[in-house]
């Protein structure tokens, strides 16, 4: 059974703080991506990477950045947290190395910054 | 980037009634689509996708969507809902090796 796992489920951080977000998928995929979650807005890209030490900016990567040293964890840093990041944080895989495919999400990280 | 629209933010229904939900997308040449459900406090999940062949794909839990491509639409369908399928439901469109997501639509299904 495919597996994407969180850290965490829910984190409340104050304004300024630097956040890390990590996502480990244990499917040997080389592609992982980070989304935020808003309502009314669905969900937008923020970052990808299609290997280890490869990333590549998604729709909205303003205020974050990406680390990926392993292929099965990929991190998502807020460098310094600010209100309008309070959001839900998914991590998803799919899983061919080639062309598109459906994308396997984890649970989700629900980030309130205060 | 490609843009999808789903043309509703909520729907709300009751049991046994039938579902459709819009989907169109942005011309972008041949296109991967997808169909996700998020029920209260799971994970995303794919209900189906389409990549070729027959427009008229089926899906998990007696879902289907049909892609009409002179219309850039993929709309989902169920003809008799249940309770169990209130849920937040996306559709996805793909761009190179990324997805880009409509805004969602909440089905509200009322015993």
């Amino acid at each position: 059974d495919v597996k994407v796992t969180q850290s965490s489920r829910y984190l409340v951080k104050r304004t300024g703080e630097k956040v890390f977000l990590e996502c480990v998928q244990d499917m040997d995929h080389e592609n992982m991506f980070w989304y935020r979650q808003d309502p009314g807005l669905g969900l937008r890209l923020i970052y990808f990477s299609y290997d280890v030490k490869m990333k590549e900016k998604g729709d909205i990567p303003e205020g974050y950045s990406v680390s990926r040293e392993k292929k099965e964890r990929f991190s998502l840093i807020l460098e310094s947290a600010s209100t309008n990041q309070t959001s839900m944080y998914l991590c998803a895989s799919p899983p061919g190395g080639e062309g598109p495919d459906e994308q396997y999400f984890g649970p989700g990280t629900r980030l309130t910054v205060t | 980037a490609q843009s999808v629209s789903q043309h509703n933010h909520h729907v709300i229904l009751s049991e046994a009634a039938s579902l459709e939900l819009g989907c169109n997308y942005s011309y972008g040449g041949t296109v991967n689509l997808f169909w996700y459900v998020q029920y209260p406090g799971q994970h995303l999940q794919l209900l189906l996708k389409y990549f070729s062949g027959d427009p008229l794909v089926k899906g998990i839990k007696g879902f289907e969507a049909e892609f009409i491509k002179s219309k850039f639409s993929f709309n989902l369908r169920k003809p008799s809902v249940q309770w169990s399928d209130t849920a937040e439901y996306f559709c996805a469109v793909n761009e190179d090796y990324k997805l880009s997501f409509g805004a969602g639509t909440t089905v509200t299904v009322r015993a």
